[in-house]
């Protein structure tokens, strides 16, 4: 089974902070993917990543950079974190633009 | 640009009873149709996709969906619903490599 894990599941912050999110998976997918959620607002697209050293924007980056140095691993970073930033953060993996994207575990970011 | 509406905040069914959960979609060309189910504090899982071919796709737990291209909608059903089916659900359209999710909708099944 194709299994994605995220480096925390609970994390919190203070304002101003610089926050790395980390996300492995093991299937040697190349495509990944960052996602925020909020209730009410479904799943938005902030950064996404076609293959080692590919980013490309989603739909809301703003305050967010990515890295993706290893085929496996792809991490966010919040620059500096701000309390409109807290959410569940979201990363998953694909194979490809016809496949299912499977999900890790999330991570829930309070910023204070 | 794409879009997918899911129309209902919240499903009320009774253990049993069958259940459908509505999504309408818009997109230019031909899309990849995803449903997937969220438990409390979990990721996102995998339950059905339709890329081509057969407009009623079966997918894991019992769910099927049917693909209306006329009516551009994916809406996920089940026979016969479990208490334990109670989730949120999000339905997802992908088109040129990107994926774009509906708000979801909270299914409950009351005993």
């Amino acid at each position: 089974d194709v299994k994605v894990t995220q480096s925390s599941r609970y994390l919190v912050k203070r304002t101003g902070e610089k926050v790395f999110l980390e996300c492995v998976q093991d299937m040697d997918h190349e495509n990944m993917f960052w996602y925020r959620q909020d209730p009410g607002l479904g799943l938005r697209l902030i950064y996404f990543s076609y293959d080692v050293k590919m980013k490309e924007k989603g739909d809301i980056p703003e305050g967010y950079s990515v890295s993706r140095e290893k085929k496996e691993r792809f991490s966010l970073i919040l620059e500096s974190a701000s309390t409109n930033q807290t959410s569940m953060y979201l990363c998953a993996s694909t194979t490809g633009p016809q496949e299912t994207q499977y999900f890790g575990p999330g991570t829930r970011l309070l910023v204070l | 640009a794409q879009s997918v509406a899911q129309p209902e905040d919240q499903v009320n069914v009774a253990e049993g009873n069958p259940l459908t959960v509505k999504c309408t979609y818009s997109v230019s060309g031909n899309p990849y149709l995803f449903w997937y189910v969220q438990y409390p504090n979990r990721g996102l899982q995998f339950l059905l996709k339709y890329i081509t071919g057969d407009n009623l796709v079966k997918g894991s737990y019992g769910f099927e969906a049917e693909f209306n291209k006329s009516q551009t909608s994916f809406h996920l059903k089940k026979p016969s619903a479990l208490v334990s089916d109670s989730a949120l659900y999000f339905c997802a359209v992908r088109y040129a490599g990107k994926s774009t999710f509906g708000d979801g909708t909270t299914l409950t099944v009351k005993p």
